[in-house]
This record gives C-alpha cells, sequence and structure tokens, in this order.
C-alpha cells in the first residue's frame, strides 16, 4: 500500500524563522507535487518536481526531491504570516495523475 | 481563463434527495477530476475522465455518478447520500492525463452537507 507520510503535522513558527517540511512515501514515483491549501479554500499548486535532485524556488518556499531516498522537502525562508496555511505533497506513482496526497502541514507564522 | 468553476459553492441536501454537482474548465484541458475531502484530511480521488471516458473509478459508491458531457464539463450526480458523504467536493483539471510535468487546476470547490 503506498503511503505519503509528512511531517510535521502541525507547524507554529515564528516570522523571520527557518523551517523544513518533509514528506516521504513508500514507492517508487517519478513526480512530486507541492500544494497549499487555506482554510475554506480550494488547492493551489506550488511545484511539480519531475526528476531526481530537483529542485524549485518560489519566493520563500524551496522544494528538492531525491527519488533514491523518497523524500522530498520543503523549506521555507524567513517565514512570513502570509505563509500561514496548509500544505500538501502528493506523489504520483502511476504516472497517470491518480495522485496520492499527504496528510497535511499546517503551517501558522505568529508575529 | 485560467479558472476551473464549481456550482454550486455550498450545499445541503437530505438523504432522498438528488442534486448535481458541476465544474467547468475553457483551458482546453482533457483530463477532468472528482476529489473528496474531509475536513482536515487531504483530498481523496474518485474519479478521473481523460478525454471524456471514465478512465479511474476509485471504487467509489455508486450514488455518486460522474458525467462529462463535453471537454469541458463535469458534472457528478448524487443520490441517496448518506450522513458521511458531507464533505467538500474538488473538482480538478489538467492538459492531458499521464503528461510529464502535469499540475492540476483545483475549482473552489462545493461544501455539501448531507442532513
Amino acid at each position: 500500500e503506498l503511503k505519503v507520510e509528512q511531517n510535521p503535522l502541525f507547524l507554529s513558527m515564528q516570522e523571520g524563522k527557518n523551517y523544513t517540511i518533509y514528506c516521504n512515501y513508500s514507492t517508487t514515483s517519478d513526480r512530486l507535487y507541492w500544494y497549499r491549501q487555506d482554510p475554506g479554500k480550494s488547492l493551489e499548486s506550488l511545484f511539480v518536481l519531475l526528476s531526481n535532485g530537483a529542485v524549485k524556488q518560489e519566493g520563500r518556499l524551496m522544494a528538492s526531491l531525491d527519488t533514491k531516498a523518497r523524500l522530498s522537502t520543503l523549506h521555507i525562508t524567513a517565514a512570513v504570516h502570509d505563509l500561514s496555511a496548509t500544505y500538501f505533497c502528493a506523489v504520483d506513482p502511476y504516472n497517470n495523475n491518480d495522485m496520492r496526497f499527504g496528510a497535511g502541514t499546517r503551517l501558522t507564522v505568529k508575529p | 481563463d485560467t479558472e476551473v468553476t464549481q456550482t454550486p459553492k455550498h450545499l445541503v441536501m437530505g438523504m432522498t434527495n438528488k442534486k448535481s454537482l458541476k465544474c467547468e474548465q475553457h483551458m482546453g484541458h482533457r483530463a477532468m477530476y472528482w476529489y473528496k475531502q474531509k475536513a482536515k484530511k487531504p483530498p481523496e480521488l474518485m474519479f478521473v475522465y481523460s478525454y471524456e471516458k471514465l478512465s479511474i473509478n476509485e471504487s467509489v459508491p455508486s450514488r455518486f455518478s460522474p458525467e462529462c458531457p463535453n471537454s469541458s464539463l463535469l458534472n457528478l450526480h448524487l443520490h441517496a447520500l448518506q450522513p458521511e458523504d458531507s464533505a467538500l467536493y474538488l473538482c480538478a483539471s489538467s492538459y492531458r492525463q499521464a503528461q510529464t510535468n502535469e499540475k492540476l487546476f483545483f475549482g473552489s470547490g462545493t461544501q455539501l452537507s448531507v442532513l
């Protein structure tokens, strides 16, 4: 059974600090996705990672993928309040957009 | 137009009602998806349509009936639902299914409550 595990599940951090969210998955997958969801809202695509060693950055967020370790990270640099949201990773092990999501990391950035 | 539009935004229905959720996109995407999301849980895939044909059905109960009338529209027909079916129902689309570098565009969802 495919497992996609995120940690931490809850993260409270202060503005200006750095932190990393981890996403481990249990089966081979060449594709990994990060999404953001604000409370009561839909999902917004952040990153699509397609190969081992892929690194993508957008603003204060940087995502990386290690397919050998079956691990992706989402690094937050100098957090700001606007980053408060739930972040999901998802894998697509069958390469058919049958995405399997992690449980989500609920991030709260405090002043 | 880079939006996926879902209607209605909220729906309350009784267990004997029949209702439909609608989803529309005009981005030329040929793959469309229904996801179910319970509160504080990740989305779970229900159905995938590729070129208007059902390609994935994740063992969803028959009280949920999807329909893809054309490449821009996706419906989810609801009948005899149970209270545990209350959730946020998300529609999504992508250019193609099984295409490299695909990402899903999600609609804002329909919050469904079954009484």
